[in-house]
């Protein structure tokens, strides 16, 4: 069964409306979960790393401000895209690793976000 | 950040067919993993190779693993329909709870 849940898994709106997308660990507790995006025909980028308790960690290039994440208990994660735009359009995918060495990460099967 | 290239960026095959996908990194790594995605949807885990390993197999799937070339390949034999969908290899440079880089994709179209 899945590991990972994410919801929803798609989403169209109007440019200035904030959207959340939320990420939950069904299986194990996650002190991390990871949001990556990717745009058509193209690899996933990572964007941040969630933190349980604390702030997350934005790669450079991500606009804290913009992306708003909440990783309030351990195991729901949320990305907020606030204020967005047609530029933000994108597929968003969450992953959760289970602790330990060496051990694969579990995807989402991802936001799909259109911004019209 | 990128980790690296993949080749061939698209491959066409027939069912039955063999086919090797190639991906290059840049950096020191922990393990390298290979994820599979549909069109559309989120990745599925296929195999983990970690840094001290040459060669892993499951099922269908053959990995290989250069740590001097930093490169990986991943072979799919006899290959099926449904084995159509975009592979990517990703990298961990730490052992435990680090976000994975990604190469760029290799679309795999696989024709009956």
């Amino acid at each position: 069964g899945a590991v990972v849940s994410q919801h929803p898994s798609r989403v169209i709106c109007k440019s200035g409306t904030s959207v959340k997308i939320e990420c939950r660990s069904l299986d194990f507790q996650a002190t991390t979960m990871f949001w990556y995006r990717q745009f058509p025909k193209q690899s996933l980028m990572l964007m941040a790393t969630s933190n349980e308790g604390s702030k997350a960690t934005y790669e450079q290039g991500v606009e804290k401000d913009k992306f708003l994440i909440n990783h309030a208990s351990l195991t729901l994660s949320t990305l907020t895209v606030t204020s967005a735009h047609p530029e933000d359009s994108s597929f968003y995918i969450c992953s959760v690793n289970r602790q330990g060495n060496n051990q694969p990460q579990h995807f989402g099967d991802g936001t799909r976000l259109s911004i019209l | 950040s990128q980790q690296g290239e993949e080749d061939p960026q698209a491959l066409s095959i027939q069912e039955g067919e063999n086919a090797t996908m190639n991906c290059s990194y840049k950096t020191s790594i922990n393990n390298l993993q290979w994820y599979r995605q549909n069109s559309g949807r989120g990745l599925v885990h296929l195999i983990l190779i970690r840094s001290n390993e040459r060669e892993k197999h499951s099922g269908r799937l053959r990995v290989t693993l250069d740590t001097s070339k930093k490169s990986s390949s991943l072979l799919i034999t006899a290959s099926r329909a449904a084995d159509t969908a975009s592979y990517f290899c990703a990298t961990a440079v730490n052992q435990a709870g680090t976000a994975l880089i990604f190469g760029k994709g290799t679309t795999l179209s696989v024709s009956s």
